[in-house]
């Protein structure tokens, strides 16, 4: 079955780049997202990538993609206080049923 | 748009008592899903609609649990009887078709059954 993995906890300064990683078991996966999940708030989708993809792009957002050793990860530029929060990875493979990860909680240090 | 709305936002209840959760997806989209978020277990697909129709309801976790989602517009999910382990936050998010990779989340019901 498929099973998305992430470290629970992240901690960074102000200013500093955050690197948020995830690995998944699904090969067949055709999307891999990234969600936010701010304090007693539902998730809100960042950003996504096609699996034929490295790398996406996104103002101060990158996410890259190791299809090979099945491991995405989430890079925040220049962290801000308002960047806490939870981030979700989730996979997917086109239809609906998407499998999310435990979540990594973010706290940014001012 | 005001976007995926559930109510209530925090229900309390005892043991034994049956709870209904609902939810108004975005106007026009298809597919509806119900997830539950607990400490322990992070975030559960429960069950999701494509059409009005269920889909997959095989994470809903046993018989007490049941959703329904009689038109477009609206979906409840219900517990009878409730126990204290379905303590937990209860999404449901909508999605415009198939083919649309973004699930647009509500706010979440906060269940509490003591």
């Amino acid at each position: 079955g498929e099973d998305v993995e992430q470290s629970l906890f992240l901690s960074v300064r102000e200013g500093d780049s955050s690197v948020i990683n995830c690995t998944y078991t699904d090969s067949s996966s055709t999307y891999l997202y990234w969600y936010k999940q701010e304090p007693g708030a539902g998730l809100q989708l960042l950003t996504y990538i096609f699996s034929n993809m490295d790398m996406k792009q996104d103002q101060r957002l990158t996410v890259l993609l190791n299809k090979k050793d099945k491991h995405l990860s989430l890079r925040i530029a220049d962290t801000q206080t308002g960047d806490s929060a939870i981030y979700f990875c989730a996979e997917g493979r086109g239809y609906q049923k998407v499998t999310f990860g435990t979540g990594t909680k973010l706290q940014v240090i001012p | 748009d005001a976007g995926v709305i559930q109510s209530p936002r925090h229900e309390v209840t005892e043991m034994g008592q049956e709870v209904t959760l609902r939810c108004k997806p975005i106007s026009g989209h298809n597919s509806l899903f119900w997830y539950r978020q607990t400490m322990m277990r992070g975030l559960e697909l429960l069950i999701y609609f494509n059409n009005n129709v269920p889909i997959d309801d095989s994470g809903m976790p046993e018989d007490r649990f049941s959703a329904k989602m009689p038109n477009a517009s609206f979906s409840t999910l219900k517990i009878q009887p409730s126990e204290p382990r379905d303590s937990a936050v209860y999404f449901c998010a909508s999605s415009l078709d198939e083919a649309t990779y973004e699930q647009y989340f509500g706010p979440g019901t906060r269940l509490t059954v003591t």
